[in-house]
């Protein structure tokens, strides 16, 4: 019954590869979000969607694109991995600006 | 100059203490939230605020508008509360800005 999932909650990678983390929520809440948090633990937005259309789109690379097949989910997919994405990675939904949840994180380290 | 600023960096207090953390921010804005992050990562959504004050258990909120400062209070502060708080807000462009954090430590 967990409210926002996330997977894998750890992904080690090479440089350059390509990968995908996961998130679906269950709290038939209209807006998703990444965010991203650094090795100082400062958080930031990287991308939200409402209804399936982007609303927010942080200066993040575009190696980094969101997909969202329907409202309960929306990954997170990643090309060409570089040191630098090496972070952890929060999903999160709200309905309009309520009820925000976050989910578990996932640790992205790329070696 | 930064958007929000958050006060103090780090907190370290014994079983007990009332706690206050600060969130001072320059823009205008629609809501504002205070999360909490634990040791192990996770983050909970605590509060959101448009004006005055809320209270759950503890834990209380309070935000001026006009002054543009937003308080989180913790009442009998107990080790448990160890964790990370940090206060963000949507602006009116509609961009998330989050603060730098409060890293709290209680002391049994």
């Amino acid at each position: 019954d967990t409210a926002v999932s996330q997977t894998p909650k750890y992904l080690v990678t090479q440089m350059g590869n390509d990968k995908s983390i996961k998130c679906e929520q269950n709290l038939g809440h209209d807006t998703m979000y990444w965010y991203k948090q650094d090795s100082k633990k400062f958080l930031k937005i990287m991308f939200s969607y409402n209804n399936k259309e982007l609303i927010i789109n942080e200066t993040v690379p575009n190696r980094f694109s969101p997909k969202s097949p329907d409202k309960a989910h929306l990954n997170l997919h990643i090309n060409s991995l570089e040191l630098g994405d090496s972070a952890v990675y929060f999903c999160a939904s709200s309905l309009g600006q309520v009820g925000y949840t976050f989910g578990s994180g996932t640790r992205l380290t790329v070696v | 100059k930064n958007e929000v600023e958050q006060s103090p960096q780090n907190l370290t207090a014994q079983e007990g203490e009332f706690i206050t953390i600060n969130c001072s921010y320059s823009v205008g804005i629609s809501a504002l939230h205070w999360l909490q992050q634990h040791p192990g990562g996770g983050i909970v959504s605590l509060f959101m605020l448009s004006s005055g004050k809320k209270k759950h258990g503890r834990l209380i909120a309070t935000i001026n508008i006009q002054e543009k400062h937003s308080s989180l209070h913790i009442t009998a502060s107990h080790p448990r509360d160890s964790a990370v708080y940090i206060c963000a807000f949507m602006n009116r462009d509609d961009k998330i800005i989050f603060g730098k954090g409060t890293r709290l430590h209680i002391l049994p």
